[in-house]
C-alpha cells in the first residue's frame, strides 16, 4: 500500500477556468476528506465522505465547489469559475473509521489561479 | 467551535538544543490530537498521534504530551538538527459532526547549524 496519492501535484489555471483534483484514498478506508491551506495558515476542512455519500460539507465549500466519490473508492474535487482566492494547498485525507481512527494525508494538490 | 492555538509562531535554535512547542485548544471533547510536520510547499507528514485516554507518546527524539482537561498539548525535541527546519502543526480531531481536524497555524521552526 503506497498510501494517499493525490493528482496533480500543481496546477496553474486562468481565473474564470475549471479545475478539477484527484484523490486516491488508502484501499481499505472508508472514510475520505478534503481540506485546503492557505499561505501562513493550518488547513480547514471542506468535506468529507463515507463511502461513497458525502455527509458533510464547511461553509467554506461555496457553489463553485462540487465534490464526488463514485463506487466508494477515489475522489474528485471540482472548482468551476476559480477566482485568485482559490489558490491554495488542496489536501486530501482518508481513516479507516470514525472517532480515535488517524487520517493519512496525500501530498496535496497546489493550485495557483492567475 | 474548537480553536487551536499554536505558541510561539516562529522558533531560531541553535542546533543541539532542546525545545518545546506549544498547543492549546478551547474544546475538550477531542478523540485524539495529533502532531505534523509540514516542509514548504509540501505536504503534512504525521509525527506523533496521542489518543484522548493518553497522556503522551514517543518516537525517536520526539515525545508529544497531551492534557485533555487544561486543553494542552506540548511537542518536545531533543536534540535538534538542521534537518528538523520545518513547520510543525498540531490538530484535534473534534466529537461532533464529521469528526473532523482543526489546526493550528503552526510553528516554524529554523535550526541553525
Amino acid at each position: 500500500d503506497t498510501g494517499v496519492s493525490q493528482d496533480p501535484r500543481h496546477k496553474i489555471t486562468k481565473r474564470g477556468q475549471n479545475v478539477t483534483f484527484r484523490c486516491d484514498p488508502i484501499s481499505e478506508h472508508n472514510r475520505l476528506y478534503w481540506y485546503r491551506q492557505t499561505l501562513g495558515q493550518g488547513p480547514e476542512f471542506l468535506t468529507y465522505f463515507q463511502n461513497e455519500a458525502q455527509l458533510e460539507k464547511s461553509r467554506l465549500l461555496s457553489d463553485r465547489f462540487s465534490a464526488e466519490r463514485p463506487k466508494g473508492s477515489f475522489s474528485t474535487l471540482e472548482i468551476q469559475r476559480t477566482e485568485q482566492g482559490d489558490s491554495a494547498m488542496y489536501l486530501c485525507a482518508s481513516s479507516l473509521g470514525d472517532y480515535s481512527y488517524e487520517q493519512y494525508f496525500g501530498p496535496g494538490t497546489r493550485l495557483t489561479v492567475t | 467551535k474548537q480553536e487551536v492555538t499554536q505558541i510561539p509562531a516562529a522558533l531560531s535554535v541553535p542546533e543541539g538544543e532542546n525545545l518545546v512547542l506549544n498547543c492549546s485548544f478551547t474544546d475538550s471533547a477531542i478523540y485524539n490530537l495529533q502532531w505534523f510536520r509540514q516542509d514548504p510547499g509540501k505536504g503534512l507528514t504525521s509525527l506523533l498521534l496521542i489518543q484522548s485516554s493518553q497522556r503522551e507518546q514517543t518516537s525517536g527524539r520526539l515525545n508529544a504530551s497531551l492534557d485533555k482537561s487544561s486543553g494542552r498539548s506540548t511537542l518536545y525535541i531533543a536534540a535538534s538538527q538542521p534537518g528538523d527546519s520545518a513547520t510543525y502543526l498540531c490538530a484535534v480531531k473534534v466529537q461532533t459532526g464529521a469528526n473532523n481536524l482543526f489546526f493550528g497555524t503552526g510553528t516554524r521552526l529554523t535550526v541553525i547549524p
